[in-house]
């Protein structure tokens, strides 16, 4: 079973707000990803969390923060974001590094 | 970094033809090279990928080349069938500046298949 679940579907927020995405996977993968992506644009990586270490690309923002309760779990925690943040987020695990990714159905966030 | 530079950005071919993409990349440590078909709305789904220890690989009517001396990869399909109409994006493996093991992504090309 190649599944990975990702809540909420859309969410709208303002500048001001906290929120969290959530990303869940029951395949034993021992390595999570989120990525972001823009309208007509390819996936761009933002956090890699795998083997109990997070790896961060390093061009993401600080109000982008990732945490990973246990092995199955990912969220992203969303604070003080701006209008160009709106996008598609997409979680994807794989069983190790380096082996095949698979994507969950994303969050669409809209930021105003 | 890596950098994924993928061609054509859109292709048109007639149901029954096939369909190539092309895509080069950079970092000659990359060893990992998937391909992905993303439908408008969904996910992007894997549908074949390659290891750099691999020339060619096959699954019924698609099958992926590389080329690891002159770092270049391609996507062949075959007997196109008017659901194979999707946006379809290469990737390569790449360890980011913090040791992170994503994907890079080429921009992606928009395939029709034309009935």
């Amino acid at each position: 079973d190649t599944e990975v679940t990702q809540t909420p579907k859309h969410l709208v927020m303002g500048m001001t707000n906290k929120k969290s995405l959530k990303c869940e996977q029951h395949m034993g993968h021992r390595a999570m990803y989120w990525y972001k992506q823009k309208a007509k644009k390819p996936p761009e990586l933002m956090f890699v969390y795998s083997y109990e270490k997070l790896s961060i690309n390093e061009s993401v923002p600080s109000r982008f923060s990732p945490e990973c309760p246990n092995s199955s779990l990912l969220n992203l925690h969303l604070h003080a974001l701006q209008p160009e943040d709106s996008a598609l987020y997409l979680c994807a695990s794989s069983q190790v590094r380096y082996m095949a990714q698979y994507f969950g159905p994303g969050t669409r966030l809209l930021v105003l | 970094g890596e950098n994924v530079e993928q061609h054509p950005s859109t292709l048109s071919v007639q149901e029954g033809d096939s369909a190539v993409i092309k895509c080069t990349y950079s970092d000659s440590a990359s060893n990992y090279f998937p391909w992905y078909k993303q439908e408008l709305g969904k996910r992007p789904q894997l549908i074949i990928d390659i290891r750099s220890n691999v020339g060619e690989k096959k699954d019924q009517r698609i099958a992926v080349t590389l080329n690891k001396t002159a770092k270049h990869f391609s996507l062949h399909i075959t007997e196109t069938q008017p659901e194979d109409s999707a946006v379809y994006f290469c990737a390569a493996s790449v360890r980011s500046g913090g040791g992170a093991d994503g994907l890079t992504f080429g921009k992606g090309t928009h395939l029709i298949i034309q009935p």
